[in-house]
């Protein structure tokens, strides 16, 4: 089972509709937890932290199920501007150092939204 | 504030030929690492830095090395270039132990003729 799964999409949506999608982690010693926005031909830039008690940003909502492993990100009132890849990210603690790397990414939900 | 800079970003290399990818970070950032992102694909870590003068492999490393010069520099080396190497590379630092994001430069693409 690999470390971080997302369904890679594509997500094809309309304008103004709310999209959700998961990420699921196997490490059960996962520490933090983000959701990371990629545009085509860009670099992954930080969209939210995920924290256990669940955030909101504006149209954006993320959660955590530590029982279940997943997190997920709520995209409300969805804009053109909102289409770009989405990557889940998660880092366990402590580092080993010595082979294994703290930080894993998802290989990411493409996300479409039609107008 | 400049974050994580990486040069050059764009190069053409022909087969065989050599060349590296610099990385730097202002951000007294301990852990470094390199992707490496084909169309339609993740990031696969080609190597990575815990701290100054420690690196580790990572899922792709064959046909690359690495240096971490100091805290703030983490280099990737082609020593003979494959078009099986031609891709986008980024590079990203985090400072380990915190509950901070990763950070990435914006990249270079690399074309091997």
């Amino acid at each position: 089972r690999k470390e971080v799964e997302q369904d890679p999409g594509p997500f094809n949506v309309p304008e103004g509709a709310t999209v959700a999608f998961n990420c699921t982690y196997s490490n059960s010693a996962s520490q933090s937890f983000f959701w990371y926005r990629q545009d085509c031909r860009k670099e992954p830039k930080l969209l939210m932290s995920v924290y256990s008690s669940g955030n909101e940003d504006g149209r954006f909502t993320a959660q955590l199920n530590r029982a279940s492993q997943y997190i997920s990100l709520l995209i409300r009132d969805s804009k053109l501007s909102d289409s770009a890849t989405y990557l889940c990210v998660v880092i366990h603690l402590p580092y080993s150092g010595g082979g294994a790397d703290g930080l894993t990414f998802g290989k990411g939900t493409h996300l479409i939204i039609q107008p | 504030n400049a974050g994580v800079t990486q040069t050059p970003k764009f190069q053409v290399l022909k087969t065989g030929q050599s060349m590296t990818l610099q990385c730097a970070q202002d951000m007294n950032h301990n852990s470094m690492y390199w992707y490496r992102q084909d169309p339609g694909m993740g990031l696969r870590l080609i190597y990575y830095s815990a701290s100054e003068g420690t690196t580790d492999k990572g899922e792709v490393p064959n046909g690359y090395n690495v240096s971490r010069l100091n805290k703030r520099e983490f280099s990737l080396r082609l020593e003979s270039a494959a078009p099986s190497q031609t891709s986008v590379y980024f590079c990203a630092s985090t400072l380990q132990g915190v509950n901070t994001e990763a950070f990435f430069g914006q990249g270079t693409r690399l074309t091997v003729v």
